[in-house]
Protein backbone atom coordinates (compact mmCIF):
# COMPACT_ATOMS: atom_id res chain seq x y z
CA UNK A 1 0.00 0.00 0.00
CA UNK A 2 1.12 3.68 -0.46
CA UNK A 3 2.04 5.42 2.26
CA UNK A 4 2.03 9.17 2.79
CA UNK A 5 2.42 10.67 5.89
CA UNK A 6 2.54 14.20 7.20
CA UNK A 7 4.59 15.09 10.03
CA UNK A 8 1.63 16.24 12.25
CA UNK A 9 -2.50 16.43 12.75
CA UNK A 10 -2.86 19.25 14.13
CA UNK A 11 -0.79 22.46 14.90
CA UNK A 12 -0.64 25.22 16.41
CA UNK A 13 1.37 28.40 15.27
CA UNK A 14 1.37 32.03 16.49
CA UNK A 15 1.72 35.00 13.62
CA UNK A 16 5.23 35.45 12.44
CA UNK A 17 6.48 32.63 13.05
CA UNK A 18 8.04 29.95 10.39
CA UNK A 19 6.38 26.98 10.30
CA UNK A 20 7.40 23.56 8.28
CA UNK A 21 4.64 21.04 7.21
CA UNK A 22 6.71 17.64 6.16
CA UNK A 23 5.76 14.65 3.84
CA UNK A 24 6.66 11.92 3.33
CA UNK A 25 5.44 8.85 0.89
CA UNK A 26 7.38 5.31 0.51
CA UNK A 27 6.26 4.46 -2.75
CA UNK A 28 8.79 6.28 -5.11
CA UNK A 29 6.91 8.54 -6.37
CA UNK A 30 7.92 11.04 -8.81
CA UNK A 31 5.44 13.49 -8.17
CA UNK A 32 4.46 15.18 -4.89
CA UNK A 33 2.01 18.38 -4.50
CA UNK A 34 0.79 20.69 -1.65
CA UNK A 35 -2.54 21.49 -1.45
CA UNK A 36 -4.76 23.08 1.26
CA UNK A 37 -8.52 22.67 1.51
CA UNK A 38 -10.73 24.72 2.97
CA UNK A 39 -14.69 25.03 3.21
CA UNK A 40 -16.36 25.93 0.04
CA UNK A 41 -13.60 25.88 -1.97
CA UNK A 42 -12.29 22.31 -2.67
CA UNK A 43 -8.44 21.89 -2.50
CA UNK A 44 -6.34 24.19 -4.17
CA UNK A 45 -2.73 23.63 -5.26
CA UNK A 46 0.15 25.47 -3.90
CA UNK A 47 2.98 24.10 -4.97
CA UNK A 48 4.02 20.79 -6.84
CA UNK A 49 7.34 18.85 -7.51
CA UNK A 50 7.98 16.04 -10.44
CA UNK A 51 11.67 15.70 -9.71
CA UNK A 52 13.94 16.03 -6.82
CA UNK A 53 14.82 19.87 -6.26
CA UNK A 54 12.50 20.79 -8.68
CA UNK A 55 9.47 23.14 -7.65
CA UNK A 56 6.67 24.60 -9.52
CA UNK A 57 3.72 27.17 -8.60
CA UNK A 58 0.08 26.13 -8.49
CA UNK A 59 -2.48 28.24 -7.83
CA UNK A 60 -1.89 29.95 -4.38
CA UNK A 61 2.14 30.16 -3.74
CA UNK A 62 1.71 33.28 -2.15
CA UNK A 63 3.38 32.85 1.14
CA UNK A 64 4.28 29.33 0.82
CA UNK A 65 7.73 27.87 -0.17
CA UNK A 66 8.69 24.40 -1.14
CA UNK A 67 11.57 21.58 -0.35
CA UNK A 68 12.90 18.65 -2.01
CA UNK A 69 15.85 17.30 -1.50
CA UNK A 70 15.22 14.06 -1.43
CA UNK A 71 12.49 12.09 -3.91
CA UNK A 72 10.41 10.81 -0.92
CA UNK A 73 10.31 13.91 0.94
CA UNK A 74 8.37 17.15 0.35
CA UNK A 75 8.85 19.79 2.67
CA UNK A 76 6.32 22.90 2.65
CA UNK A 77 7.51 26.21 4.42
CA UNK A 78 5.41 29.03 5.89
CA UNK A 79 8.04 31.84 5.61
CA UNK A 80 5.83 33.98 8.26
CA UNK A 81 2.66 32.56 9.15
CA UNK A 82 -0.57 34.54 9.09
CA UNK A 83 -3.99 33.85 10.40
CA UNK A 84 -5.56 33.50 6.96
CA UNK A 85 -2.84 30.31 6.26
CA UNK A 86 -5.24 28.95 8.92
CA UNK A 87 -6.61 25.90 6.54
CA UNK A 88 -6.05 21.98 6.50
CA UNK A 89 -2.88 21.14 4.64
CA UNK A 90 -3.15 18.23 2.23
CA UNK A 91 0.07 16.44 1.02
CA UNK A 92 -0.07 13.66 -2.53
CA UNK A 93 2.23 11.50 -4.22
CA UNK A 94 1.53 9.98 -7.73
CA UNK A 95 4.08 8.20 -9.78
CA UNK A 96 4.52 8.49 -13.51
CA UNK A 97 3.48 5.15 -15.00
CA UNK A 98 2.01 6.52 -18.74
CA UNK A 99 2.72 10.28 -17.43
CA UNK A 100 2.37 12.75 -15.08
CA UNK A 101 -1.55 13.54 -15.59
CA UNK A 102 -2.28 10.07 -15.72
CA UNK A 103 -1.52 8.75 -12.41
CA UNK A 104 -3.83 9.00 -9.45
CA UNK A 105 -2.61 10.76 -6.25
CA UNK A 106 -1.98 8.89 -2.96
CA UNK A 107 -2.84 11.53 -0.21
CA UNK A 108 -1.93 11.83 3.07
CA UNK A 109 -4.29 12.30 6.46
CA UNK A 110 -3.49 16.17 6.13
CA UNK A 111 -2.17 18.57 8.69
CA UNK A 112 -4.89 20.91 10.42
CA UNK A 113 -2.75 24.38 11.17
CA UNK A 114 -4.13 26.76 12.95
CA UNK A 115 -2.46 30.65 13.29
CA UNK A 116 -3.34 32.65 15.99
CA UNK B 1 -10.51 30.40 -13.88
CA UNK B 2 -12.10 27.81 -11.98
CA UNK B 3 -11.79 24.79 -14.45
CA UNK B 4 -13.98 21.94 -12.24
CA UNK B 5 -17.40 22.95 -10.89
CA UNK B 6 -19.11 20.90 -8.58
CA UNK B 7 -22.65 22.96 -8.07
CA UNK B 8 -24.06 20.81 -5.59
CA UNK B 9 -22.49 21.81 -2.11
CA UNK B 10 -24.37 19.55 0.20
CA UNK B 11 -26.82 16.63 -0.86
CA UNK B 12 -29.00 14.54 1.90
CA UNK B 13 -30.71 11.25 1.34
CA UNK B 14 -32.36 8.73 3.35
CA UNK B 15 -30.57 5.03 2.84
CA UNK B 16 -31.37 2.83 0.04
CA UNK B 17 -31.81 6.03 -2.68
CA UNK B 18 -30.33 6.50 -5.62
CA UNK B 19 -27.79 9.94 -5.64
CA UNK B 20 -26.36 11.64 -8.32
CA UNK B 21 -22.89 14.08 -8.35
CA UNK B 22 -22.67 16.54 -11.13
CA UNK B 23 -19.45 17.71 -12.07
CA UNK B 24 -18.94 20.02 -15.03
CA UNK B 25 -15.03 20.71 -16.31
CA UNK B 26 -13.64 22.78 -18.60
CA UNK B 27 -10.71 22.61 -20.83
CA UNK B 28 -9.15 23.43 -23.92
CA UNK B 29 -6.67 20.35 -24.21
CA UNK B 30 -7.85 17.14 -26.30
CA UNK B 31 -5.88 15.25 -24.07
CA UNK B 32 -6.65 14.83 -20.52
CA UNK B 33 -7.87 12.50 -17.16
CA UNK B 34 -11.09 12.85 -15.09
CA UNK B 35 -11.10 11.36 -11.38
CA UNK B 36 -13.10 10.74 -8.47
CA UNK B 37 -12.16 10.97 -4.89
CA UNK B 38 -13.81 10.55 -1.69
CA UNK B 39 -12.90 12.25 1.63
CA UNK B 40 -14.68 10.32 4.42
CA UNK B 41 -15.08 11.78 7.95
CA UNK B 42 -11.27 10.66 8.76
CA UNK B 43 -9.78 13.50 6.12
CA UNK B 44 -7.98 10.85 3.92
CA UNK B 45 -8.45 11.50 0.04
CA UNK B 46 -9.47 8.36 -1.69
CA UNK B 47 -9.07 7.52 -5.15
CA UNK B 48 -12.16 5.94 -6.80
CA UNK B 49 -12.00 6.05 -10.88
CA UNK B 50 -9.96 7.91 -13.80
CA UNK B 51 -11.60 8.63 -17.12
CA UNK B 52 -9.56 9.47 -20.14
CA UNK B 53 -10.48 11.95 -22.35
CA UNK B 54 -11.19 9.49 -25.49
CA UNK B 55 -13.04 6.77 -23.21
CA UNK B 56 -16.65 7.94 -23.19
CA UNK B 57 -17.91 4.49 -22.14
CA UNK B 58 -19.60 4.89 -19.05
CA UNK B 59 -18.44 2.41 -16.21
CA UNK B 60 -20.08 0.68 -13.41
CA UNK B 61 -18.56 -0.35 -9.90
CA UNK B 62 -20.93 -2.04 -7.47
CA UNK B 63 -23.10 0.34 -6.56
CA UNK B 64 -21.00 3.46 -8.11
CA UNK B 65 -21.48 4.07 -12.02
CA UNK B 66 -19.75 7.42 -14.00
CA UNK B 67 -21.20 9.43 -17.14
CA UNK B 68 -18.74 10.63 -18.86
CA UNK B 69 -20.38 12.86 -21.28
CA UNK B 70 -17.95 15.13 -23.89
CA UNK B 71 -20.65 16.75 -25.40
CA UNK B 72 -21.31 18.53 -22.82
CA UNK B 73 -17.72 18.37 -20.29
CA UNK B 74 -19.57 16.56 -17.73
CA UNK B 75 -18.45 13.32 -15.26
CA UNK B 76 -21.01 12.63 -12.98
CA UNK B 77 -21.28 9.64 -10.86
CA UNK B 78 -24.21 8.17 -9.24
CA UNK B 79 -24.50 5.94 -6.38
CA UNK B 80 -27.22 3.15 -6.58
CA UNK B 81 -29.08 2.22 -2.95
CA UNK B 82 -27.26 4.18 -0.70
CA UNK B 83 -25.51 3.10 2.40
CA UNK B 84 -24.76 5.10 5.72
CA UNK B 85 -21.15 4.38 4.61
CA UNK B 86 -20.81 6.42 1.50
CA UNK B 87 -21.41 9.89 3.36
CA UNK B 88 -18.30 11.81 2.68
CA UNK B 89 -17.03 15.06 0.71
CA UNK B 90 -16.76 13.44 -3.13
CA UNK B 91 -14.40 15.76 -5.15
CA UNK B 92 -14.47 15.57 -8.80
CA UNK B 93 -10.70 16.94 -10.37
CA UNK B 94 -9.26 16.81 -13.58
CA UNK B 95 -5.19 16.43 -14.81
CA UNK B 96 -3.49 18.18 -17.36
CA UNK B 97 -0.87 18.83 -16.54
CA UNK B 98 -1.34 19.43 -13.21
CA UNK B 99 -4.58 18.33 -11.39
CA UNK B 100 -7.27 20.75 -10.33
CA UNK B 101 -10.79 19.91 -8.07
CA UNK B 102 -13.62 20.76 -7.71
CA UNK B 103 -15.24 22.44 -4.35
CA UNK B 104 -16.39 18.60 -3.68
CA UNK B 105 -19.75 17.82 -2.96
CA UNK B 106 -20.81 16.86 1.06
CA UNK B 107 -23.21 13.53 0.85
CA UNK B 108 -24.92 12.90 4.09
CA UNK B 109 -26.85 9.61 3.99
CA UNK B 110 -29.45 9.24 6.47
CA UNK B 111 -30.30 5.49 7.98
Amino acid sequence: DVKVTQSSRYLVKRTGEKVFLECVQDMDHENMFWYRQDPGLGLRLIYFSYDVKMKEKGDIPEGYSVSREKKERFSLILESASTNQTSMYLCASSGNRAGATYNEQFFGPGTRLTVL
Amino acid sequence: AQKVTQAQTEISVVEKEDVTLDCVYETRDTTYYLFWYKQPPSGELVFLIRRNSFDEQNEISGRYSWNFQKSTSSFNFTITASQVVDSAVYFCALSEYDMRFGAGTRLTVKP
